[in-house]
């Protein structure tokens, strides 16, 4: 069965603090693996998307890369506006168009 | 910009009513879809559409319906609403594969918070 999921559940870090966020898949092949970020009540905002091991996407503070099981979010020197839910999504081969979401990170950034 | 719109931000309903959301794109997508997006449970695929006037189930279609009369008009109805409907709805458009792979991506409006009373 596809799955995605998604560590921490919930991150908190200081203004500065340095880190990563873990989301691994398995899918009977992918088609693209998706970040988006998510404010509280509102709908999720695309930030990259990467298809094959190796890729690497980068804006502003963050930083996404991919293996074969795969994807990490790097946080560098995160702001409190970096605060947001963070989702990864998977396209599998066998899907025409839909994807699959993780549960999210919940990423507070403290001044 | 890819513009997703959604009819309502917040709705407050009573049981048994009969709900529609309304969510419009502006990019000639072909693609187009209703989740639900609830605490603990992420965003679940309701239905989606790939063409006017064709529609395929997610994963929980139960209890909705959908038309898509125009490409850039997909609505979501609630039969009979009930208090286990209430959540955040979200629409999302994406080009399909006529797009191109790196184009695929889905874009989503700004949510509709539905109160089932």
């Amino acid at each position: 069965e596809d799955q995605v999921t998604q560590s921490p559940e919930a991150l908190r870090l200081q203004e500065g603090e340095s880190s990563s966020l873990n989301c691994s898949y398995t899918v009977s092949g992918l088609r693209g693996l998706f970040w988006y970020r998510q404010d509280p009540g509102k709908g999720p905002e695309f930030l990259f998307t990467l298809y094959s091991a190796g890729e690497e996407k980068e804006k502003e503070r963050l930083k996404a890369t991919l293996t074969k099981k795969e994807s990490f979010l790097h946080i560098t020197a995160p702001k409190p506006e970096d605060s947001a839910t963070y989702l990864c999504a998977v396209r599998p081969k066998t899907s025409y168009d839909k994807v699959i979401f993780g549960p999210g990170t919940s990423l507070s950034v403290i001044p | 910009d890819v513009k997703v719109t959604q009819s309502s931000r917040y709705l407050v309903k009573r049981t048994g009513e009969k709900v529609f959301l309304e969510c419009v794109q502006d990019m000639d997508h072909e693609n187009m879809f209703w989740y639900r997006q609830d605490p603990g449970l992420g965003l679940r695929l309701i239905y989606f559409s790939y063409d006017v006037k064709m529609k395929e189930k997610g994963d929980i279609p139960e209890g909705y319906s959908v038309s898509r009369e125009k490409k850039e008009r997909f609505s979501l109805i609630l039969e009979s609403a009930s208090t286990n409907q209430t959540s955040m709805y979200l629409c999302a458009s994406s080009s399909g594969l006529a797009g191109g792979l790196a184009k695929n991506i889905q874009y989503f409006g700004a949510g509709t918070r539905l109160s089932v009373l």
